[in-house]
């Protein structure tokens, strides 16, 4: 079955304590990114990654890192969190675009982070 | 960069009616403009989808209209049911770099 799968699902953290939400595809997608969504906001994209260690800063990058080292893998990093990272998080990826090829994006089934 | 703005943000209607959510793009590159339902508590998901080569597509009471020159989009839903109730959301893909953007979402609600 075609699937995004983020890991874990709930995360209750504090302040400055590291921690990583794993996110893995099986489509062989070269495409995956991380989003994050907030009360009125919307879907605000945190980073890209367009290939295997090609990662671009998407519209909210700050305290994030991200490293794409294979082409199912796409962790999300947080390496100080603050209360201000509290949020529903994202993970999708979608084929490179292409003559008659598909483009939808499959999203994961979301990581709720609260940073205390 | 791309910026995808989204009216309304929130959007009643009575069962039956017709619901209109509508979108505006800033980069006249991008060439994919999908439509995804959020559904309470779930991932978003993909309804509809429309190239920048075709004006309108439809798909059975959902339908989606493009204006390549005024740089917007359009979702309509007729017919509108309670389970049509949820968050939608457009976004906007970038030719060149196939980055995706998303509008800030329209929560309908569909009231029996």
């Amino acid at each position: 079955e075609a699937q995004v799968t983020q890991n874990p699902r709930y995360l209750i953290t504090v302040t400055g304590k590291k921690l990583t939400v794993t996110c893995s595809q099986n489509m062989n997608h070269e495409y995956m990114s991380w989003y994050r969504q907030d009360p009125g906001l919307g879907l605000r994209q945190i980073y890209y990654s367009m290939n295997v260690e090609v990662t671009d800063k998407g519209d909210v990058p700050e305290g994030y890192k991200v490293s794409r080292k294979e082409k199912r893998n796409f962790p999300l990093i947080l390496e100080s969190p603050s209360p201000n990272q509290t949020s529903l998080y994202f993970c999708a990826s979608n084929p490179a675009q292409g003559r008659g090829r598909d483009t939808e994006a499959f999203f994961g089934q979301g990581t709720r982070l609260t940073v205390v | 960069g791309e910026n995808v703005e989204q009216h309304p943000s929130t959007l009643s209607v009575q069962e039956g009616d017709s619901a209109v959510i509508k979108c505006t793009y800033s980069d006249s590159a991008s060439n994919y403009f999908p439509w995804y339902k959020q559904e309470l508590g779930k991932r978003p998901q993909l309804i509809i989808d429309i190239r920048s080569n075709v004006g309108e597509k439809k798909d059975q009471r959902i339908a989606v209209t493009l204006n390549k020159t005024a740089k917007h989009f359009s979702l309509h839903i007729t017919e509108t049911q309670p389970e049509d109730s949820a968050v939608y959301f457009c976004a906007a893909l970038l030719l060149n770099n196939n980055d995706m953007r998303f509008g800030a979402g329209t929560r309908l609600t569909v009231k029996p």
